[in-house]
């Protein structure tokens, strides 16, 4: 298996709504990424997860909130939104976390109204 | 500061014609260099990568090499097929904590045409 599974595809969500995109992933990798991509923009990375710690958060509004249950999971909670926060939302997941592949997932598209 | 630049796009090309995308690097020390592609509604894939000087990643038909001297790790493929429309990102990895962070350029749209 070298899928990175996110769900859901797509999300629509009101400005006062809390929701939960989730990232899973069972090819042993310890490291687990949130990235946001603009239409037409590179990605951008949120935090990163290795070993189920959180080591890098590149000072993303508190409004986005990164959960690591375990090693083959990762959740990214979201509450009181912005219209401007509408993206699509990768999870990526490698082995250590160094001069490695990462796998990404397909996307959750988010539309914030 | 490290950072990617990469030619502006669109790339169109006919089937069967040479490609090459630009990129240039900026950065401290000697970092790994990656090319990413992402197909229409899709994640982003790893093409090749290369992690250190005079290095050549290649894949699919794709090449690219790792030039210290030029700071550049252009993208070149010899005969380009309408499946290989997508974006194109050119990446770095710079260590950031325990482990690396990838700086991506602002991505190459090519499209193959028939």
């Amino acid at each position: 298996d070298t899928e990175v599974t996110q769900t859901p595809k797509h999300l629509v969500m009101g400005m006062t709504n809390k929701k939960s995109l989730k990232c899973e992933q069972h090819m042993g990798h310890r490291a687990m990424y949130w990235y946001k991509q603009k239409a037409k923009k590179p990605p951008e990375l949120m935090f990163v997860y290795s070993y189920e710690k959180l080591s890098i958060n590149e000072s993303v509004p508190s409004r986005f909130s990164p959960e690591c249950p375990n090693s083959s999971l990762l959740n990214l909670h979201l509450h009181a939104l912005q219209p401007e926060d509408s993206a699509l939302y990768l999870c990526a997941s490698s082995l250590t976390g160094f001069d490695e592949k990462l796998f990404f997932g397909s996307g959750t598209q988010l539309s914030v109204l | 500061g490290n950072s990617v630049t990469q030619m502006e796009g669109p790339v169109t090309l006919s089937e069967e014609a040479f490609l090459t995308i630009n990129c240039t690097y900026t950065a401290t020390g000697y970092p790994s260099l990656f090319w990413y592609v992402q197909y229409p509604g899709e994640g982003l894939q790893l093409l090749l990568k290369a992690t250190k000087a005079d290095d050549k990643g290649s894949n699919k038909g794709f090449e690219a090499t790792y030039r210290k001297e030029t700071t550049s790790f252009h993208l070149e493929k010899g005969s380009v097929q309408v499946s290989d429309s997508a974006v194109y990102f050119c990446a770095l990895e710079v260590p950031s904590g325990n482990t690396g962070k990838l700086i991506f350029g602002q991505g190459t749209t090519l499209q193959v045409k028939p």
